[in-house]
C-alpha cells in the first residue's frame, strides 16, 4: 500500500529564517506530487505540482520554491520565511495517467514570529 | 475567481438525520468532481467522486449528486454520526494534475 511522510509536524520559525519541508511517498512509481498551502479558515491553495523530476510547476508568486532531487521526494523551501507564510502546509501524490484522486499527508503547521 | 463554491461556512445536523452538503462550479468544462473530509491538523482524506456521465454515486453512507445543468453537486450522508463532524471539501477536476478546491463547509453533528 502507498504511504506518504510528511514533516516535521510542527515548526516555529523566526521571519527571515529559511525553511525546508519534506515529503516522500512510499509504494508507488512515477507519482505526480503537490505543495497546498490552507491559511486559517481557508480552503486548499495549490503552491507547487511535479509531474516528474526537475519538472514542477509554480501557481502562486511567491518566495517560496520546490525541488523534486528523487522521484518520490518532494521538498518545499524557503530562504527567507515571511509572516504571511504562516499556514497549514499539506504534500499529496497522484497516480499518473490513473484516478484523479490525490493523496495527503499528515501536514505541517508553520508559525513564522 | 472562485470556479468552485460551498456558500456554507458550516451546518449543524443532528445525530442520525441527514446531512446535505452543497457545492457549485461556474465552469462547464469541469467533468469530475471529487468530495474529501479532513479533520483538525490532519490531511484531507477522500471520500467519493462522481464523473458528469453520471448524476449519482453512492459509497455506503455517502452519496453524491450531480446536476450538471444547474452546475450543482450535493453530498449526502445518511445517518449522520459523531465521526462524521469535520470540514468537507469538494473539488473539480481542472487538469489532469489540478483540481479546484472549494473554501470547505464545517460540519458539525450534535448528539
Amino acid at each position: 500500500s502507498q504511504t506518504i511522510h510528511q514533516w516535521p509536524a510542527t515548526l516555529v520559525q523566526p521571519v527571515g529564517s529559511p525553511l525546508s519541508l519534506e515529503c516522500t511517498v512510499e509504494g508507488t512509481s512515477n507519482p505526480n506530487l503537490y505543495w497546498y498551502r490552507q491559511a486559517a479558515g481557508r480552503g486548499l491553495q495549490l503552491l507547487f505540482y511535479s509531474i516528474g523530476i526537475d519538472q514542477i510547476s509554480s501557481e502562486v508568486p511567491q518566495n517560496l520554491s520546490a525541488s523534486r532531487p528523487q522521484d518520490r521526494q518532494f521538498i518545499l523551501s524557503s530562504k527567507k520565511l515571511l509572516l504571511s507564510d504562516s499556514g497549514f502546509y499539506l504534500c499529496a501524490w497522484s497516480r499518473r495517467g490513473g484516478s484523479y484522486e490525490q493523496y495527503f499527508g499528515p501536514g505541517t503547521r508553520l508559525t513564522v514570529t | 475567481d472562485q470556479q468552485v463554491k460551498q456558500n456554507s461556512p458550516s451546518l449543524s445536523v443532528q445525530e442520525g438525520r441527514i446531512s446535505i452538503l452543497n457545492c457549485d462550479y461556474t465552469n462547464s468544462m469541469f467533468d469530475y468532481f471529487l468530495w474529501y473530509k479532513k479533520y483538525p491538523a490532519e490531511g484531507p482524506t477522500f471520500l467519493i467522486s462522481i464523473s458528469s456521465i453520471k448524476d449519482k454515486n453512492e459509497d455506503g453512507r455517502f452519496t453524491v449528486f450531480l446536476n450538471k445543468s444547474a452546475k450543482h453537486l450535493s453530498l449526502h450522508i445518511v445517518p449522520s454520526q459523531p465521526g462524521d463532524s469535520a470540514v468537507y471539501f469538494c473539488a473539480a477536476v481542472h487538469s489532469n494534475y489540478q483540481l479546484i478546491w472549494g473554501a470547505g463547509t464545517k460540519l458539525i453533528i450534535k448528539p
